[in-house]
C-alpha cells in the first residue's frame, strides 16, 4: 500500500534558525500537499506541490517526485511555527480522488 | 470566513448513541471528503463524495454513513458509538482537476464515554 515517512519526528529551534522537514513516499504518480497543525487544532494547508519548487511567505517545498521526495523549508523560524507539519500524498493522474495519505507528522517546537 | 464550516467543534456522546456531525463547504468545490484523526495515528480517509455521489469508502464500518442533501453538505452519521469512535473528524473539500488541492475543516473532536 501506499506509505508517507516523515523525518525527523520531532524537532526543536531556536528561535531565527531555519528547519527542513523530509516526506518520502512510496508510489510514483503522485500528489504532495504540506499541512500544518497546532495542538488540538484544525489542518490548515501549507503549501500544493505535486512537483518542483513552490514558496508561501518563509516556507519553500521542493517535491522531486521520480526520486518519491518531498521537502519544506522553514526559513527564520518563530515561535508560531511551533505544531505539527505533515506531508500527503495521493496516487494518480487524473482528477482529485480526495484520498490522500498522510504521514505521521514533524513535530516542531520553537522556542525564543 | 471559515471557508469549510464544521459543526459542532466538540461531542461528547454516551456509547451505544447515535450522532451527526455537520459539514459545509462554501468553496464551490465539488467533491468532499471526511477523514479521522484518532490518538497517536495519521490522518486516515473515511469517504470521499463527487456531486453528491459516493466515489469511495475507506470505512469498514457500516456504521459511519456520509449524508449529501446539497452539493456543498456533506454530513457524516454515526451509530452505535463506541469508544475506540473517539477522533477528531475532518472533513475536506476540493475541486476536481484543480491545481489548488485540499481544503480541510477546522474538525469535530468527538469523545465517547
Amino acid at each position: 500500500g501506499q506509505q508517507v515517512q516523515q523525518s525527523p519526528a520531532s524537532l526543536v529551534l531556536q528561535e531565527g534558525e531555519n528547519a527542513e522537514l523530509q516526506c518520502n513516499f512510496s508510489s510514483t504518480a503522485t500528489r504532495l500537499q504540506w499541512f500544518y497543525q497546532r495542538p488540538g487544532g484544525s489542518l490548515v494547508s501549507l503549501l500544493y506541490n505535486p512537483s518542483g519548487t513552490k514558496h508561501t511567505g518563509r516556507l519553500t517545498s521542493t517535491t522531486v517526485t521520480k526520486e518519491r521526495r518531498s521537502s519544506l523549508h522553514i526559513s527564520s523560524s518563530q515561535t508560531t511555527d511551533s505544531g505539527t507539519y505533515f506531508c500527503a500524498m495521493e496516487r494518480g493522474t487524473g482528477g482529485l480522488s480526495g484520498k490522500l495519505t498522510f504521514g505521521e507528522g514533524t513535530q516542531v517546537t520553537v522556542i525564543s | 470566513d471559515p471557508k469549510i464550516i464544521q459543526k459542532p467543534k466538540y461531542l461528547v456522546a454516551v456509547t451505544g448513541s447515535e450522532k451527526i456531525l455537520i459539514c459545509e463547504q462554501y468553496l464551490g468545490h465539488n467533491a468532499m471528503y471526511w477523514y479521522r484523526q484518532s490518538a497517536k495515528k495519521p490522518l486516515e480517509f473515511m469517504f470521499s463524495y463527487s456531486y453528491q455521489k459516493l466515489m469511495d469508502n475507506q470505512t469498514a464500518s457500516s456504521r459511519f454513513q456520509p449524508q449529501s442533501s446539497k452539493k456543498n453538505h456533506l454530513d457524516l452519521q454515526i451509530t452505535a458509538l463506541k469508544p475506540d469512535d473517539s477522533a477528531t473528524y475532518f472533513c475536506a473539500s476540493s475541486q476536481d482537476g484543480g491545481g489548488a488541492g485540499y481544503t480541510f475543516g477546522s474538525g469535530t473532536r468527538l469523545l465517547v464515554i
